[in-house]
Formats: structure tokens, C-alpha cells, sequence
């Protein structure tokens, strides 16, 4: 079956350490995404990536990192920059980049750090 | 800064019903569409409507898009439980032509 696997779904970190969400794709989908979400809230866009060894900021990427070395994978850091990192990370592919192409989504990962 | 916002934020139903939410924007689009979300889940996409449409349909879906008010709406006729969920509008377009911008949602409650 086609999709897109987070790993782990669940996450715990003390403040302070880097922590890096994994995301692999098998759809062949050229561009990735990476959305944080906060309780009752919609997602924002941290990193996009439209084709491989290339990536531009979202709207808070702060705090982030991303590489995109290989089609299938897009993994996120979290670094001990980002203020508030607890919540849940989703990440999403599109066959092609631009606005035409809907988003599949992983299942996500929640990480708290305390 | 936002671009979608739904409206309710919530609404609770009987199984049957139907449910309506809507959506408006601020800037021009290229194109709306509609995710939803089972709780602690990825969302998955529903339906996408382009600029130039004014309606569409997917089985128990009906979209519309009044690109003159800058809202659209999303009908689920004949709703049953599993259809209990969170309902996003996300549109393109404007200086943002290459990435969606989420609204916050509305939870839709089926009640059985």
C-alpha cells in the first residue's frame, strides 16, 4: 500500500535536545511538507520541499531544520531553538508542487517536551 | 496570517441530518479545498474546487465556491456517525500560489 509513515508516533524529549521526526513517502510524490498543529487550531506550515536537495521556509520555520537528500524521505529536526515545541507534526506530500496537487498526509507525531 | 476560517466552530448533529460549515477567505484563490480529520489522525482530502468552479460533488459531499463573497461551503447530506470529525477549508493563492493555508477547523459531532 502507497502512503506516508511518521515515525514515532509518540515522542518525549526534555527541553534542551535536538529531536529529529522521521517521514518516508512511497508515492512517488516529488514534493513534501512539514505542518505543526496546536490544539483547536489549524496546521502551519513549517518547511516544503518541491523536488529533491531543496527546501524553503514556511511561515514559523524558527527553531527548524529539514534535508531532503533522497525522494521518499523529509525528516524534521526540532532543536533546542524552538520555543515551544510541544505539539503535533504532520507531514504531507503532493505528486507536484503548486496549489493543484491535493495533500496526503501522514498519521503524525506528537511530541511533548518538558 | 490566516487565510480560511470556518464557521461553526462546532456544530452537533443527529445521525441523518445534515450537516453545513463554511468557510471564508480574504485574498484571492486559485483553489479551495476540503480535509477532514479523525481525532489524533492525519487529515485527508475530501474535495478540491477550482477558482473558475461553482459547485462540485463527491457521493454525500456537495461543495460550493462564491468567489464573490469569498466563501464556500461544505454540505455532508445524510450524515452518520463515522462522518464525526474535524472539517478543514484550505485555500491557495494570492502571494502564497505554492503552499495551502489552513483555517481552524469545525468539529462536526454525530450523534447516534
Amino acid at each position: 500500500d502507497g502512503g506516508i509513515t511518521q515515525s514515532p508516533k509518540y515522542l518525549f524529549r526534555k527541553e534542551g535536545q535536538n529531536v529529529t521526526l522521521s517521514c518516508e513517502q512511497n508515492l512517488n510524490h516529488d514534493a513534501m511538507y512539514w505542518y505543526r498543529q496546536d490544539p483547536g487550531q489549524g496546521l502551519r506550515l513549517i518547511y516544503y520541499s518541491q523536488i529533491v536537495n531543496d527546501f524553503q521556509k514556511g511561515d514559523i520555520a524558527e527553531g527548524y531544520s529539514v534535508s531532503r537528500e533522497k525522494k521518499e524521505s523529509f525528516p524534521l529536526t526540532v532543536t533546542s531553538a524552538q520555543k515551544n515545541p510541544t505539539a503535533f507534526y504532520l507531514c504531507a506530500s503532493s505528486w507536484a508542487p503548486g496549489p493543484n496537487s491535493p495533500l496526503h498526509f501522514g498519521n503524525g507525531t506528537r511530541l511533548t517536551v518538558t | 496570517s490566516q487565510q480560511g476560517e470556518e464557521d461553526p466552530q462546532a456544530l452537533s448533529i443527529q445521525e441523518g441530518e445534515n450537516a453545513t460549515m463554511n468557510c471564508s477567505y480574504k485574498t484571492s484563490i486559485n483553489n479551495l479545498q476540503w480535509y477532514r480529520q479523525n481525532s489524533g489522525r492525519g487529515l485527508v482530502h475530501l474535495i478540491l474546487i477550482r477558482s473558475n468552479e461553482r459547485e462540485k460533488h463527491s457521493g454525500r459531499l456537495r461543495v460550493t465556491l462564491d468567489t464573490s463573497k469569498k466563501s464556500s461551503s461544505l454540505l455532508i447530506t445524510a450524515s452518520r456517525a463515522a462522518d464525526t470529525a474535524s472539517y478543514f477549508c484550505a485555500t491557495s493563492g494570492g502571494d502564497s500560489s505554492y503552499k495551502l493555508i489552513f483555517g481552524s477547523g469545525t468539529r462536526l459531532l454525530v450523534r447516534p
